[in-house]
């Protein structure tokens, strides 16, 4: 089936730094969702990405979907202590109906 | 505007007994969407529903777990005879614009079975 590869799994920098993550996966997608997780809440869309080689700016968030299909990543700059939380890619395939694929998320802390 | 919601928020549980757990998607959303998120397994795809249809359910792990959504809004996913492994947080997302549309999640229910 399809699995998506997310890294890195964690994360620790200071606060004004910029962080990078990524998903690679071993089949196409269509749709790249990516997604913030706060503890005990769900997950929260921060970006989707529609098209091959779409970059998508929200805030401080910058994405990418691939030019391949296979691969998006995801960029935070000048973090802040509230951007702490796991990180999800998602992707969506034209014949999954609405079935998400999740990747392993990112753990981001911040120091102050 | 709401988001999604679900009820209840925390349910524990024994071995052996029957949960219901509620979702209430963004309104006029007309798919729905059952996840669950454990430590091991991560998001799992559990179910999917456009309107009062369930076109796809192969994730539902076993006949213990069911699915129903009554008036293309309010989902109960059931399952009978809890086990521990069954214990995880169940997420439900609705969308807009059926398969292809962007999720958006609810808060969970976090199932633990005793």
């Amino acid at each position: 089936g399809q699995q998506l590869n997310q890294s890195p799994q964690s994360m620790f920098i200071q606060e004004g730094e910029d962080v990078s993550m990524n998903c690679t996966s071993s089949s196409i997608f269509n749709t790249w969702l990516w997604y913030k997780q706060d503890p005990g809440e769900g997950p929260v869309l921060l970006i989707a990405l529609y098209k091959a080689g779409e970059l998508t700016s929200n805030g401080r968030l910058t994405a990418q979907f691939g030019i391949t299909r296979k691969d998006s990543f995801l960029n935070i700059s000048a973090s802040i202590p509230s951007d702490v939380g796991i990180y999800f890619c998602a992707g969506l395939s034209g014949t999954s109906y609405g079935k998400l694929t999740f990747g392993q998320g990112t753990i981001l802390t911040v120091h102050p | 505007g709401a988001g999604v919601s679900q009820s209840p928020s925390n349910k524990v549980t024994e071995k052996g007994k029957d949960v219901e757990l509620r979702c209430d998607p963004i309104s006029g959303h007309t798919a729905l969407y059952w996840y669950r998120q454990s430590l091991g397994q991560g998001l799992e795809f559990l179910i999917y529903f456009q309107g009062n249809s369930a076109p796809d359910k192969s994730g539902l792990p076993s006949d213990r777990f069911s699915a129903e959504r009554t008036g293309g809004s309010v989902s109960t996913l059931t399952i009978q005879r809890t086990q521990q492994e069954d214990s995880a947080v169940y997420l439900c997302a609705s969308s807009l614009q059926g398969p292809l549309g962007d999720q958006y999640f609810g808060p969970g229910t976090r199932l633990l079975v005793l």
